[in-house]
């Protein structure tokens, strides 16, 4: 079954500091993993997103690291602000599809504190 | 630019009942997908539709059906409803591309009792 486990299910952060969510996938290909943001009452929004051929995607305080052996991706967020307290959820894009049907992980709570 | 649209906001039905729920496409984008989405879960994919014609489907059962409409608005129906289907479901738009972002409306929160 094709699964996208993250962690971990909820984060602290004081402002100013890094905020780092992990995702792992196995047994099955994905060519696109997208981050998507979700605040209270609100739909996912498409934060930042990062293809297998490349290990690193920095846009402004948020980067994506890959690692394509480990079969791992992680967000960082760096200088963390309140306004950052939302929900995080990986994705991945089956490769081969038809569809851009994703595969999400089951979310981070994120919380920074003032 | 108008974003996604979705039509309720909230609904409460009784079990085995039909639910019809309604979405608006983001101009420029003539793909739409359902997700549902599980409190403290990520979101599930339910079918997408391009061309008024569903072109891919997850591990959903019939009672799940789906429409698009010639100008790519959605409805995603839900027929003999279950405890279960107390969720958010959130309409997606994109471009045919399958890597087009998604780009979610708010959601309808469905509640079964």
């Amino acid at each position: 079954q094709q699964q996208v486990k993250q962690s971990p299910q909820s984060l602290i952060v004081q402002k100013g500091g890094i905020s780092i969510i992990n995702c792992a996938y196995e047994n099955t290909a994905f060519d696109y993993f997208p981050w998507y943001q979700q605040f209270p009452g609100k739909g996912p929004a498409l934060l930042i997103a990062i293809r297998p051929d490349v290990s690193e995607k920095k846009e402004g305080r948020f980067t994506i690291s890959f690692n394509k052996s480990a079969k791992q991706f992680s967000l960082h967020i760096m200088d963390s602000q309140p306004g950052d307290s939302a929900t995080y959820f990986c994705a991945a894009l089956p490769s081969g599809g038809a569809t851009n049907k994703l595969i999400f992980g089951t979310g981070t709570l994120l919380a920074v504190q003032p | 630019e108008t974003g996604v649209t979705q039509s309720p906001t909230h609904l409460i039905k009784t079990r085995g009942q039909q639910v019809t729920l309604r979405c608006s496409s983001q101009s420029g984008h003539n793909t739409v997908s359902w997700y549902q989405q599980a409190l403290g879960q990520g979101p599930q994919f339910i079918f997408q539709y391009y061309r008024e014609e569903e072109n891919g489907r997850g591990n959903f059962p019939p009672r799940f059906s789906g429409l698009q409409f010639p100008n790519y608005s959605s409805e995603l129906n839900v027929n003999a409803l279950e405890l279960d289907d107390s969720a958010l479901y959130l309409c997606a738009s994109s471009g045919r591309d399958r890597n087009s972002p998604l780009h979610f409306g708010n959601g309808t929160r469905l509640t079964v009792t």
